[in-house]
């Protein structure tokens, strides 16, 4: 069974400008989640997709927002890029609530803003 | 309202000696918690979970972990460390409260000395 596969696996952008990451579910996942682990912040939760609908959304600005797409994979977009971006971008995904159902995580997209 | 304490962000052990990552967990409603580990360049794996059922849980490559709820406390142990346990350690808290939002630690960043 394939895990959940993310892609670019590395990007590098300049600030100001646009990125999207893409991330395909294990099959049969419906939930989504992304999260940012930056330099020292640790694991920050972003955002939480199900059955196509945003579900819950973290700490962040509006320049972060995604969808989820009626296969079930997902696209998280950053707008007006800022150095902070800079993160590993991991995207898990799960049968549905994560409290029933383990959310299984992908690689992750290294994002470098200079 | 949930969150978790890592409470060391290294701990250093010899191979073959015991692991103790200890984590402090808060929350409003029943937790689900769970330890993932990352090693280096690689994406986030499931080390084990509590759910609500037996409170010491087994996991994978000889790690368990007791949920004490007295305490708040669900911290990780394996009784004999191998080189291949070096990766950095997260523990993660999710309950109804937040809308099964998973909330990390800040990480434990585990060291084997030869």
């Amino acid at each position: 069974e394939a895990g959940v596969t993310q892609s670019p696996t590395h990007l590098i952008k300049t600030r100001g400008q646009q990125v999207t990451l893409r991330c395909s579910p294990i099959s049969g996942h419906t939930s989504v989640y992304w999260y940012q682990q930056a330099l020292g912040l640790g694991l920050q939760f972003l955002l939480w997709y199900d059955e196509g609908e945003e579900r819950n959304r973290g700490n962040f600005p509006p320049r972060f927002s995604g969808r989820q797409f009626p296969n079930y994979s997902s696209e998280l977009n950053v707008n007006a890029l800022e150095l902070e971006d800079s993160a590993l971008y991991l995207c898990a995904s799960s049968l549905g609530l994560a409290g029933d159902t383990l959310p299984v995580f992908g690689p992750g997209t290294r994002l470098t803003v200079l | 309202a949930q969150s978790v304490t890592q409470l060391d962000s290294h701990v250093s052990v010899s191979e073959g000696t015991p692991v103790l990552l200890r984590c402090n967990y808060s929350s409003s409603y029943s937790p689900s918690l769970f330890w993932y580990v990352q090693h280096p360049n690689k994406g986030l794996q499931l080390l084990l979970k509590y759910t609500s059922a037996a409170t010491l849980v087994k996991g994978i490559n000889g790690f368990e972990a007791e949920f004490k709820k007295s305490e708040t406390s669900f911290h990780l142990t394996k009784p004999s460390a191998h080189m291949s346990d070096a990766a950095e350690y997260f523990c993660v808290v999710s309950s109804r409260g937040s809308n099964y939002k998973l909330t990390f630690g800040k990480g434990t960043l585990l060291t084997v000395n030869p």
